[in-house]
Parts: C-alpha cells; sequence; structure tokens
C-alpha cells in the first residue's frame, strides 16, 4: 500500500510570491490534515480536510488556504509568501479523522522564502 | 504558552544508556500519541494511550499515561543509535472537536 505522498519536495520562493504543495493520501483514506513544522514553534496544526470539506482549521492567517478533491487529495496554497512561512510543510491521512486515530505522514515539502 | 510541553529539549546520550522524555500539560487529553521524526522524514506513530495509568511496552520502549489524562512519559531502556530522532508527543484535547496539538519535540542523539 503507498504511503502518503507530498510534491513537491522542495521548493524556493520569493516574498511575495504564492505557493501550491501537493498531498495524495493513502488509499481509502478521507481525511487530510496539513501542518507546518519550524525549529522554533514545533509542529503546528494548519486544517483538517473530510470528504472535500475543511473540517478544522487551525490559527494561521488567511493567506493559507486548502482544498480537498473528489479522490481525497489535498493542496493547500499560500499567497503573499512571507520570510516567516519558510518551513516544513506536512501533510497526513487518516481514515476518519476522529481523535486519536493513526496519523499517517507524508515527507513533507521544504519551503525556502528568500 | 505551549498546551503540550515537552523535557528536554535536547538530549545527547551514549549507547546503552537509559533516559525518559516527559510531555506534560495542565489540559485533559482523550488520547496521546508518541511519534518518532527522522531527518528529512515525517512523524511515524509509536503509540497510543488513551487510559488514565495505562502503560504500553514496545520492545526497549514504554510509554505511560498519566492517571489525570494531563501528562505522559516515554522511557527507552538501553538505547541504540537506530533510536535517534525527534520524539513527539500529540494530544486529542477532551470533549472538542480534534484539533491535535503537538510538542515541541525532544531531539534524540545517541552516539555509538
Amino acid at each position: 500500500k503507498a504511503g502518503v505522498t507530498q510534491t513537491p519536495r522542495y521548493l524556493i520562493k520569493t516574498r511575495g510570491q504564492q505557493v501550491t504543495l501537493s498531498c495524495s493520501p493513502i488509499s481509502g483514506h478521507r481525511s487530510v490534515s496539513w501542518y507546518q513544522q519550524t525549529p522554533g514553534q514545533g509542529l503546528q496544526f494548519l486544517f483538517e480536510y473530510f470528504s472535500e470539506t475543511q473540517r478544522n482549521k487551525g490559527n494561521f492567517p488567511g493567506r493559507f488556504s486548502g482544498r480537498q478533491f473528489s479522490n481525497s487529495r489535498s493542496e493547500m496554497n499560500v499567497s503573499t509568501l512571507e520570510l516567516g512561512d519558510s518551513a516544513l510543510y506536512l501533510c497526513a491521512s487518516s481514515g476518519t479523522g476522529q481523535g486519536g486515530e493513526k496519523l499517517f505522514f507524508g515527507s513533507g515539502t521544504q519551503l525556502s522564502v528568500l | 504558552t505551549q498546551l503540550l510541553e515537552q523535557s528536554p529539549q535536547f538530549l545527547s546520550i551514549q549507547e546503552g544508556e537509559n533516559l525518559t522524555v516527559y510531555c506534560n500539560s495542565s489540559s485533559v487529553f482523550s488520547s496521546l500519541q508518541w511519534y518518532r521524526q527522522e531527518p528529512g522524514e515525517g512523524p511515524v506513530l509509536l503509540v497510543t494511550v488513551v487510559t488514565g495509568g495505562e502503560v504500553k511496552k514496545l520492545k526497549r520502549l514504554t510509554f505511560q499515561f498519566g492517571d489525570a489524562r494531563k501528562d505522559s512519559s516515554l522511557h527507552i531502556t538501553a538505547a541504540q543509535p537506530g533510536d535517534t530522532g525527534l520524539y513527539l508527543c500529540a494530544g486529542a484535547l477532551r470533549g472538542g472537536s480534534y484539533i491535535p496539538t503537538f510538542g515541541r519535540g525532544t531531539s534524540l542523539i545517541v552516539h555509538p
């Protein structure tokens, strides 16, 4: 069974640009969640999608958005990039996204904003 | 303020030593998970604990959930270089919609 796939693996952008990251969950998983990981703040929850609907949202500005498609694949978009957006962006999938359920993480997209 | 505080933040030990990592909060969790993350990879789930006082063992790793479900510990016996990584605890708050809270992690290096 294929794991969670995130593309691209690395990305370099400049301030003010926008970026789209992609996540393909494990087959059959309907919940996809996104996280930002930085050395200073650790893993911070961005949002979670289930059956194409955003079900939960973390405390991030509106520049961070996402969506989920009917095949459960998900994308997240960051507009008007800032230097502080440099981070490892991880997505995770699970069957239902219920509390305590096992999360399967991808290897992440390392975003550098110059 | 971090909802889940992990300590220590960094740990550098020799192969064969024992160690304990702590995850503390003032909030009550319905369940708590421990993950290990290796460089360049995403976190991988090690264990989920759900009952206060619960102890789970995974080979040389022992996980304990506090009686009040506010804290947890991870004990590694006879650490090996393969245990090197970032250990993260993550909790599901009791009674709320599931927004997982992660601690900042404990970075462990085990020297051969």
